[in-house]
């Protein structure tokens, strides 16, 4: 199956940073979403990001597809940022499973 | 739209013992999923649906079955229950699949003992 890495495993940073996620995937993608895991374990889609850029407020991404991955940016971070930010893919090809591989996550701690 | 609603919230089984996590989505999704999160880990897929009728197995289906008799529920079923399957599990739904975000239920903190 797809292989999805994500770096760095743990980040900490004081309150007002910016930080760069990264997500490097193994094949072509047809899908790729990131998500939040707040510290409560809820999960919220942030971004459907298969290719090109989208911004959200303090959070945007971009997705380079020829050369497999995914970047999620945070500016002026916050308390609220903390938790673990996961990356997950679907390949391009049809498989026969059709549903998102996650990575194993960045944990991000914001620190005031 | 309450989304994707899952029950119970906590369950505390006996090794042997059987159960099912209940989920329902309000969202008229045709694809839905079940994925288990180990601690300090990813998600990983256990079933999916594509829709009413239709269920197919993901990563790691041992020690579970799935039913989908509507498009708004997909119930897990645990039989036998054993500590390895001492997790935090997840439903999912979407509308379709390769373009629409996916959206999570709260998760069942499942303990076996």
């Amino acid at each position: 199956g797809i292989q999805v890495e994500q770096s760095p495993p743990d980040l900490i940073l004081q309150e007002g940073a910016n930080s760069t996620l990264r997500c490097n995937f193994s094949d072509s993608v047809n899908n790729l979403q990131w998500f939040h895991q707040n510290p409560w374990g809820q999960l919220i889609n942030l971004f459907y990001i298969p290719s090109g850029t989208k911004q959200n407020g303090r959070l945007s991404a971009t997705t380079v597809a020829t050369e497999r991955y995914s970047l999620l940016y945070i500016s002026s971070s916050q308390t609220t940022d903390s938790g673990v930010y996961f990356c997950a893919v679907e390949r391009g090809r049809d498989t026969g499973r059709r549903a998102l591989t996650f990575g194993s996550g960045t944990r991000l701690q914001v620190q005031p | 739209n309450a989304g994707v609603t899952q029950t119970p919230k906590f369950r505390i089984l006996k090794i042997g013992q059987s159960m099912t996590l209940q989920c329902t989505q309000d969202m008229n999704h045709n694809y839905m999923y079940w994925y288990r999160q180990d601690p300090g880990m990813g998600l990983k897929l256990i079933y999916y649906s594509v829709g009413a009728g239709i269920t197919d197995k993901g990563e790691v289906p041992n020690g579970y079955n799935v039913s989908r008799s509507t498009t708004e529920d997909f119930p897990l079923r645990l039989e036998l229950a054993a500590p390895s399957q001492t997790s935090v599990y997840f439903c999912a739904s979407s509308y379709v699949r390769t373009n629409s975000p996916l959206h999570f239920g709260n998760g069942t903190r499942l303990t076996v003992t």
